[in-house]
């Protein structure tokens, strides 16, 4: 198993544009999370999935897009960048089935926004 | 307000030593916590997960030990290694769902030879 995988590894956006951070893990797991993590701070929870087609707001969502039509992926959309947005972004999945805690995280897309 | 707080901020240790890092938290409710390792470039591996009823747990040369009534937790690292230079994160979680999850800054170790 590849595990959580995560696409670009780095991206530069200008103020404005928009973008997709792509996750896909392998794993068949049910729930999937978005965080963003900024320099000395914890991981902030963006948005979270508990199953396709199911999806819900975290602690930071402004400024962010998620979807899930398939249990594999779980894409991240970013409408207008802002300089705001800029920081390490990691995906993570939970397989809830098994009543583990567990949450598996991808390596993350470090993103720019100048 | 839900925190994690963690300290030492940093920690410089000589390979071989052991050292100790703690973590403080007001989460309410408290479903179990977890300590995270994140190496630089990386994400987060998990090392323990602990929930109201247990107060210590193991994986390897990584204790952790959590005392629920104080609201505090610590990892205990035995006879580190070069690669135990990490950031190592404390993790509190609200929910069984994994979406209330308030994560510490982290404790950034450093193990030089």
């Amino acid at each position: 198993n590849a595990g959580v995988t995560q696409t670009p590894k780095f991206r530069i956006l200008k103020i404005g544009q928009s973008m997709t951070l792509q996750c896909t893990q392998d794993m068949n797991h049910n729930y999937m999370y978005w965080y963003r993590q900024d320099p000395g701070m914890g991981l902030k929870l963006i948005y979270y999935s508990v199953g396709a087609g199911i999806t819900d707001k975290g602690e930071v969502p402004n400024g962010y897009n998620v979807s899930r039509s398939t249990t594999e992926d779980f894409p991240l959309r970013l409408e207008l960048a802002a300089p705001s947005q800029t920081s390490v972004y990691f995906c993570a999945s939970r397989n809830e089935r098994v009543s583990s805690y567990e949450q598996y995280f991808g390596p993350g897309t470090r993103l720019t926004v100048t | 307000k839900n925190q994690v707080e963690q300290s030492p901020q940093s920690l410089i240790i000589l390979e071989g030593k052991n050292c100790t890092l703690q973590c403080n938290y007001t989460v309410s409710p408290f479903s179990n916590l977890r300590w995270y390792k994140q190496d630089t470039g990386r994400g987060p591996v998990s090392l323990t997960i602990m929930t109201f009823s247990e107060n210590t747990k193991s994986n390897g040369r990584y204790t952790a030990t959590l005392d629920a009534d104080t609201k505090q937790s610590s990892l205990h690292i035995t006879a580190s290694q070069l690669s135990d230079s990490a950031s190592y994160i404390c993790v509190v979680s609200a929910s069984e769902y994994g979406n209330k999850l308030v994560f510490g800054a982290g404790t950034i170790l450093r193990v030089k030879s």
